[in-house]
């Protein structure tokens, strides 16, 4: 079975610009979770989606947002990137995200904004 | 609220000898489940363990092995025999059913 995947691997944008990550989850799995990684904050929730819908939302600005679709891949946008936006973004998939199923996590996107 | 604490910011271990990673969380739900992550230096979060709040037997998988203590909320994680490639960042995690909440990791160097 193929693992998480996640588009693009590495990308580097100019502040106020916006940005589109792609995660294409586990064959099967339903929920979609994304989380932010920086050396000072640690790994932070950003949004999980089941079925198409956001299901739980971390403490983060409404420039992030994202969406689910049929096949269960997920997008996630960052619009007026901020120098701070500067992170590893991890997608992670599960079967139903309902805490008792183990997260599968993508390779990440790093993201750079400059 | 820090749900997940993990005191370890770095720990260092001899090649084949054992270590404990410590993790304590808090929670006020009856049903959670708790997992540890290794995060190599290439970024990838790699699932090693799982226990859920209701299992009686301590979770094991191969050389890892999960030291829960329910009334302490402590859920450690044992390494056996350590390896030179078990050299990574490690994360304890809790889900509570809404969100993962990750611990901000311990940085383990396996020492040959």
């Amino acid at each position: 079975k193929a693992g998480v995947t996640q588009t693009p691997r590495y990308l580097i944008k100019t502040r106020g610009q916006q940005v589109t990550l792609s995660c294409s989850p586990i064959s099967g799995h339903r929920s979609v979770s994304w989380y932010q990684q920086t050396p000072g904050q640690g790994l932070q929730f950003l949004f999980e989606y089941f079925s198409e819908t956001q299901r739980n939302k971390g403490n983060f600005p409404g420039r992030f947002s994202g969406r689910q679709f049929s096949n269960s891949r997920s997008e996630m946008n960052v619009s007026t990137l901020e120098l701070g936006d500067s992170a590893l973004y991890l997608c992670a998939s599960s079967l139903t995200g309902t805490g008792i199923y183990e997260q599968y996590f993508g390779p990440g996107t790093r993201l750079t904004v400059t | 609220a820090q749900k997940i604490t993990q005191t370890q910011p770095g720990m260092f271990v001899q090649e084949k000898e054992a270590v404990t990673l410590d993790c304590t969380y808090d929670t006020s739900d009856p049903s959670y489940g708790l997992f540890w992550y290794k995060q190599p230096s290439s970024g990838e979060m790699i699932f090693l363990i799982y226990q859920g709040s209701y299992d009686q037997q301590n979770a094991t998988e191969g050389r890892y092995s999960l030291n829960f203590q329910k009334a302490r909320k402590s859920a450690n994680l044992v390494i056996s025999a350590s390896q030179l490639g078990d050299s990574a960042m490690y994360f304890c995690a809790i889900d509570t059913g809404n969100q993962f909440y990750f611990g901000t990791g311990t940085s383990l160097t396996v020492i040959p």
